[in-house]
């Protein structure tokens, strides 16, 4: 049975970093995208970034571009996204979802989705 | 570009509901429609791929489709039950970017 697992959510002051974890089992790591994907409390949905199967490819939301940096540990099969510079806007629950092969192609989705971790940035 | 949902739905049970997803800025046929039912103080999971396509264990009570001319997708969920209370989002990819809708709150009474 697959399973995600994200970690690493805490309260952080305006400016500051943080780095999520996902630990993730029942799958061959390596053939599967991996996203992060967040929801700010209340609100809906927003794709945050994406990381290939190999991790060559990494693409972010314009939202984050610059500040966010995710990566993957194909060894240890763990997923990161290191977040700097946080904003109060960065607020979320963060999700870790997976995909339907190691890169995307248009017939793929988010088939799996961890419990998400609680990211709240405030003075 | 931006997918724009009605933000809440309500309905009785054993009903017929239609959710829609209209895109602003592209076509809607350019990308494949996905939809993401999320009940409360749970995690999203997938009801509908590439347009129309269900994922396994999925009921056939959930169907999707996209109307190239109103440009927008809908998926329609008939004989509702009360566990379909749930807020429903669509998603679109474009460029190495992946858009989702606002949301629609369904709510079964």
């Amino acid at each position: 049975q697959v399973h995600l697992v994200e970690s690493g959510g805490d309260l952080v002051k305006p400016g500051g970093s943080l780095t999520l974890s996902c630990a993730v089992s029942g799958f061959t790591f390596t053939e599967y995208y991996l996203t992060w994907i967040r929801q700010a409390p209340g609100r809906g949905l927003e794709w945050v970034s994406y990381i290939s199967g190999s991790g060559n490819t990494i693409y972010y939301a314009d939202s984050v571009k610059g500040r966010f940096t995710m990566s993957r540990d194909n060894a240890r099969a763990s997923l990161s996204l290191h977040m700097n510079n946080l904003r109060v806007e960065d607020t979320a629950t963060y999700y870790c979802a997976r995909g339907t092969s190691s890169y995307f192609d248009s017939s793929g989705y988010f088939t799996d989705w961890g419990q998400g971790t609680l990211v709240t940035v405030s003075s | 570009f931006i997918l724009t949902q009605p933000l809440s739905v309500s309905e009785s049970p054993g009903k017929t509901v239609t959710l829609s997803c209209t895109r602003s800025g592209g076509s809607i046929a350019s990308d494949y429609v996905q939809w993401y039912q999320q009940r409360p103080g749970s995690s999203p999971t997938t009801v509908i791929y590439e347009d129309h396509k269900r994922p396994s264990g999925v009921p056939d009570r959930f169907s999707g489709s996209i109307d190239r001319s109103a440009n927008s997708a809908s998926l329609t969920i008939s004989g509702l039950k009360t566990e379909d209370e749930a807020a429903y989002f669509c998603l679109s990819y474009d460029r190495h970017n992946w858009v989702f809708g606002g949301g629609t709150k369904l709510t079964v009474l």
